[in-house]
């Protein structure tokens, strides 16, 4: 069965800090990996995706994620945060054959002005 | 030109009465599912529904009927509510090529249910 886990749970950050958040899963085959963002009161929204290809995803409002997959992770990043980026970060997998979203349990990122 | 939306956006209601939540998406999709965000926002899916056809039925209780009139839409059915029961019912949709997602799931804003 498929897991993702988060396991950095509330992170808070100055405004233009460096952010990096976890993600491990634990799936044996080939994975699709995602990202996405709840702001608060608002509905999920995808940051990025990854495939296959490039391992350095970029995806919107200048967020990034790295798969490396002989530790099973996909960590996003961010270079400098914004008070805007406060909100509710997902990680997600799903494998060849699963069409559902397994998601790990969010990382509640607080931006301090 | 929402591309998936859900109604109501909130619901309250007593237990022991039956609800039903209704998503529809503009898309194209092929394949819909609900999510249920507890209240520690842990995303679980419940059903997924291809060309109307069931194919992801979660451990969820028999209670919780989902119902796919066509592939655009996608609507949520539960009966005598218990206060287990609230939470953010998500719906999302997406197009599914082979055997796995090549496309990314789009999602609607959430129900909020509240069982009193």
């Amino acid at each position: 069965a498929q897991s993702v886990s988060q396991h950095n749970h509330h992170v808070i950050l100055s405004e233009a800090a460096s952010l990096e958040l976890g993600c491990n899963y634990s799936y044996g085959g080939t994975v699709n990996l995602f990202w996405y963002v709840q702001y608060p009161g608002q509905h999920l929204q995808l940051l990025l995706k990854y495939f296959s290809g490039d391992p350095l995803v970029k995806g919107i409002k200048g967020f990034e994620a790295e798969f490396i997959k002989s530790k099973f992770s996909f960590n996003l990043r961010k270079p400098s945060v914004q008070w805007s980026d406060t909100a509710e970060y997902f990680c997600a997998v799903n494998g060849a054959g699963r069409r559902a979203l397994t998601f790990g349990s969010g990382t509640r990122l607080q931006v301090q002005p | 030109d929402t591309a998936v939306s859900q109604t109501p956006k909130y619901l309250v209601t007593q237990m022991g009465n039956d609800k039903s939540i209704k998503c529809e998406q503009n898309l194209g999709h092929d394949t819909m599912y609900w999510y249920k965000q507890d209240s520690k926002k842990f995303l679980k899916i419940m059903f997924s529904y291809n060309n109307k056809e069931l194919i992801i039925n979660e451990t969820v209780p028999n209670r919780f009927s989902p119902k796919s009139p066509d592939k655009a839409h996608l609507n949520l059915h539960i009966n005598s509510l218990e206060l287990g029961d609230s939470a953010v019912y998500f719906c999302a949709s997406s197009q599914v090529s082979g055997g796995s997602i090549t496309d990314t799931q789009y999602f609607g804003p959430g129900t909020r249910l509240t069982v009193l």
